[in-house]
């Protein structure tokens, strides 16, 4: 069936980037989503990108795709307080409804 | 984006009673779901709801544990019954919108004694 892994934890210095990774199962994967869990919080989409992509940059944010080796990453540049969290990756197929999530990558932040 | 809402935030029950949740949506979408985070782990599936159609429940998830009402396109309910402390988790209702992105409410985080 299809997974989606990460690594549990990232700690990073203020002011660095953060570089979270993720891969999945599913070659028929079409979405690929970055969502963000805050304490407490619910799921925050951060952004995502389609499989006919190989990179989108937003802001801070910068979505690396290697379709062929079937990975994902997330880039947060001069990273902050503010940006630590739970950080899911999670992919669905065109056909499918449901998106399948991975385990969560808890980014700490040090100063 | 849209703009998701549930109700209660958060609440303690005790074993062996039921507990409804409510999602609100502000714009009318075709497909909610509803998703279970329990302590420290990812989100789990539990069921798609689509209005005037029965709801999908995914493997391990039954629908006299986890009844689910969609009465129009902007509305749905999650009941958890009989609860356990098993049960305690975070649900999350999710709409999909029209460019396949797909949004979270804020969660109701249960805890059942």
């Amino acid at each position: 069936g299809e997974d989606v892994e990460q690594s549990l934890f990232l700690s990073v210095r203020e002011g660095d980037s953060s570089v979270i990774n993720c891969t999945y199962t599913d070659s028929s994967s079409t979405y690929l989503y970055w969502y963000k869990q805050e304490p407490g919080a619910g799921l925050q989409l951060l952004t995502y990108i389609f499989s006919n992509m190989d990179m989108k940059q937003d802001q801070r944010l910068t979505v690396l795709l290697n379709k062929k080796d079937k990975h994902l990453s997330l880039r947060i540049a001069d990273t902050q307080t503010g940006d630590s969290a739970i950080y899911f990756c999670a992919e669905k197929d065109s056909s499918a409804s449901k998106i399948i999530f991975g385990s969560g990558t808890r980014l700490s932040i040090r100063p | 984006s849209a703009v998701i809402s549930q109700k209660p935030s958060r609440d303690i029950c005790q074993r062996g009673t039921s507990l409804t949740i409510q999602c609100q949506v502000d714009s009318q979408v075709t497909m909610m779901f509803w998703y279970r985070q329990q302590p420290g782990q990812s989100l789990t599936l539990i069921a798609t709801a689509n209005q005037g159609s029965e709801a999908t429940y995914e493997s391990g998830f039954v629908i006299d544990k986890f009844p689910i009402s969609r009465p129009n396109l902007t509305f749905s309910t999650l009941t958890v019954s009989n609860m356990s402390p098993e049960d305690s988790s975070i649900y999350l209702c999710s709409v999909l919108g029209n460019f396949n992105e797909q949004f979270f409410g804020p969660g109701t985080r249960l805890t059942v004694l």
